[in-house]
């Protein structure tokens, strides 16, 4: 029981290059999300999903785009990474938005 | 503009002490508030969570006490151990809602 997976775990990019992070998660649920963590500043939504097929805007959406074309996974693109897109990139599942989420254990990138 | 406010940044606890993180919200629709645990390394894993109708709930050395009134809600770690030693980062979502709006985190350190 794998729970959710992130690929990669790390990544160093250089400014304007583009790249996916992989999210995949086998307990069946609806909900998906992307987190960004910064020092500081906890964790920040920048898209989600409530099912295949759908998604919609977080917090932080610029510079990002996502898709969800299987239930199981949810990919989070970046087009031309900046700088300021260094972080640590979490996904989390849950079976509905208020319930308890399941997260991955992360990628962090670093965009040079 | 921080929904959930968290305090305090950091907190040193010997063991066997109590630790005790706080959280405030201004929003009176929130209507979930969970609290999570982060290792080193690790994504955030739910720890235990609240709904407003309770003051307190208890699961073995974690509880958390919710003050509806002053909108203020916090963990509290009886008998605190090295293996307590995390970030914990509290959270709230409205009804119906599809995201959690998580606090800034508190790092933890326990002492032997």
């Amino acid at each position: 029981n794998a729970g959710v997976t992130q690929t990669p775990k790390f990544r160093v990019l250089k400014t304007g290059q583009s790249m996916t992070l992989l999210c995949a998660q086998d307990m069946n649920h609806e909900y998906m999300y992307w987190y960004r963590q910064d020092p500081g500043m906890g964790l920040r939504l920048i898209h989600y999903s409530v099912g295949e097929g759908t998604t919609a805007k977080g917090e932080v959406p610029d510079g990002y785009n996502v898709s969800r074309l299987k239930k199981q996974n949810f990919l989070l693109g970046l087009e031309s990474a900046a700088p300021s897109q260094t972080s640590v990139y979490f996904c989390a599942s849950s079976y509905s938005g208020d319930y308890g989420y399941t997260f991955g254990s992360g990628t962090r990138l670093t965009v040079v | 503009q921080q929904q959930v406010k968290q305090s305090p940044q950091s907190l040193i606890v010997q063991k066997g002490g109590i630790s005790i993180i706080n959280c405030a919200y201004e929003n009176t629709a929130f209507d979930y508030f969970p609290w999570y645990q982060q290792f080193p390394g690790k994504g955030p894993a739910l720890l235990i969570a609240i709904r407003p109708d309770v003051s307190e709930k208890k699961e073995g050395r974690f509880t958390i006490s919710f003050n509806k009134s002053a909108k203020q809600f916090s963990l509290h770690i009886m008998d605190s151990q090295p293996g307590d030693s995390a970030t914990y980062f509290c959270a709230a979502s409205l009804p119906g809602a599809n995201n959690l709006f998580f606090g800034t985190g508190t790092r933890l350190t326990v002492i032997p």
